[in-house]
């Protein structure tokens, strides 16, 4: 068990342009949530999967952004027409059961910063 | 609608000192707390885990409480080390919830030496 691995680690990119980020969850967690930070905030949440499907969104997910998690194991985080308001922290999380209970805490890797120039 | 506020924002201190930090929530109806330690440039790590009934519950230097009535839980942190220095972020949820959680601002701790 290595851990919830995000690649790359930083993005900088020029407005305008897409960019992909990939998570790769802990190989037996079911669920893969994604969360946005910026400076000195808490997590914001994004997006969830449970497998293969997206069971929420959040409001602060517009379509420019797209999640998708295609066999149930790693998942991309795509941002399209990237504007500097983009700029952030985007953190990956996995959970074996629900993040809220007990006994499937989540589990974060170390996150994309993406910087939009 | 849920909330979670972490007081102070910022806090510095001494290396050895001890220090609390302060969580208050609105988040209902209430099903577990947690502390994460955040370091710079990092994802958040778990500390503790608490729940309804419990009080108290220590991770080595780290030390949570909780009063449910209060809807206020505090992480106590003694003899602390440089590496103590981090963002720490209280989170809480609700029982129905599903898999929302509410986080937290964060508290950004730097211990001098």
């Amino acid at each position: 068990d290595t851990g919830v691995s995000q690649d790359p680690r930083h993005k900088i990119t020029k407005r305008g342009q897409n960019v992909t980020f990939r998570c790769d969850p802990i190989s037996e967690h079911n669920r893969l949530y994604w969360y946005r930070q910026t400076l000195g905030q808490g997590p914001e949440f994004l997006t969830y999967f449970q497998n293969e499907a997206q069971l929420e969104k959040s409001r602060l997910l517009s379509d420019r952004f797209s999640a998708e998690r295609p066999k149930g194991s790693f998942s991309t985080l795509e941002i399209q027409r990237t504007e500097q308001g983009d700029s952030a922290m985007y953190l990956c999380a996995s959970s074996r059961g629900p993040g809220t209970a007990l006994n499937s805490p989540l589990h974060f890797g170390n996150g994309t910063r993406l910087t939009v120039t | 609608k849920n909330q979670v506020e972490q007081s102070p924002q910022s806090l510095i201190i001494l290396e050895g000192k001890n220090c609390t930090l302060q969580c208050n929530y609105t988040v209902s109806p209430f099903s577990n707390l947690r502390w994460y330690k955040q370091d710079t440039g990092r994802g958040p790590v778990s500390l503790t885990i608490m729940t309804f009934s419990e009080n108290t519950k220590s991770n080595g230097r780290y030390t949570a409480t909780l009063d449910a009535d209060t809807k206020q839980s505090s992480l106590h942190i003694t003899a602390s080390q440089l590496s103590d220095s981090a963002s720490y972020i209280c989170v809480v949820s609700a029982s129905n919830a599903g898999n929302m959680l509410t986080f937290g601002g964060g508290t950004r701790l730097m211990v001098k030496p």
